[in-house]
């Protein structure tokens, strides 16, 4: 059964620390995966996306990082801010389907408190 | 920021009302999808569009229909609206991948947030 699994559920920091957030998969065959934000009642809005042949990928102060071979994606956030606060969802797509199924995490909640 | 809108934002109705949730983006893309998700649960597909006349259901079973007469609307209704239908509702757009890459971004609208009481 095709599976996204994220931890933590939920994470408090201090705002100017640093963050990893977990993702693992069972999704196959695999395409890609992406990171999303979603603050509270809002939509999710893409962080980075990653390919089979990629290992890691920046946008700004978010790093992510993948492997393949064990399934795994991590989401490093460095020098947290207060805005930062949101639920991050990992998601993996198939191309076992024209449609490119995405499979949803069910996200980490993160709290930057000042 | 994406250009894919969702009207209206929060919605408070009773039960047995008939209601119709707005999904229009302006970037042309073909395939639109709508979501449904709980607090601290995941995004559930309920229905997508790969074009105009194209509409299928998702993976969660969902007493919603849909319609796509136009490229940019994707509009979703509830004949008679019930208390289990209290949920978020997000709209999803994305373009058809590349021949060269299977890769493709699906942008999502800020959401519909639907009681029904």
């Amino acid at each position: 059964k095709n599976q996204v699994e994220q931890s933590p559920q939920s994470l408090i920091i201090l705002e100017g620390k640093n963050c990893t957030l977990q993702c693992n998969y069972t999704v196959s065959p695999f395409s890609n995966l992406r990171w999303y934000k979603q603050d509270t009642g809002r939509g999710p809005v893409s962080l980075t996306i990653m390919t089979f042949s990629e290992n890691t990928k920046s946008n700004g102060r978010y790093t992510a990082t993948l492997d393949a071979d064990t399934k795994q994606s991590s989401l490093h956030i460095t020098a947290s801010q207060l805005s930062d606060s949101a639920s991050y969802i990992c998601v993996v797509s198939d191309r076992g389907s024209t449609l490119g199924r995405l499979y949803f995490g069910r996200g980490t909640q993160l709290t930057v408190w000042p | 920021e994406a250009d894919i809108y969702q009207t209206p934002r929060y919605l408070v109705i009773g039960t047995g009302k008939k209601i119709t949730l707005e999904c229009s983006q302006t970037m042309g893309h073909d395939k639109m999808y709508w979501y449904q998700q709980d607090p601290g649960m995941e995004l559930h597909l309920i229905h997508y569009s790969y074009g105009v006349n194209s509409t299928e259901k998702g993976d969660l079973s969902s007493e919603s229909t849909v319609s796509r007469i136009r490229t940019e609307h994707f509009p979703l209704t509830l004949e008679s609206a019930r208390p289990s239908h209290t949920s978020q509702y997000l709209c999803a757009s994305s373009a058809l991948p590349d021949r060269g890459s299977p890769s493709y971004e699906q942008y999502f609208g800020p959401g519909t947030r639907l009681t029904v009481t």
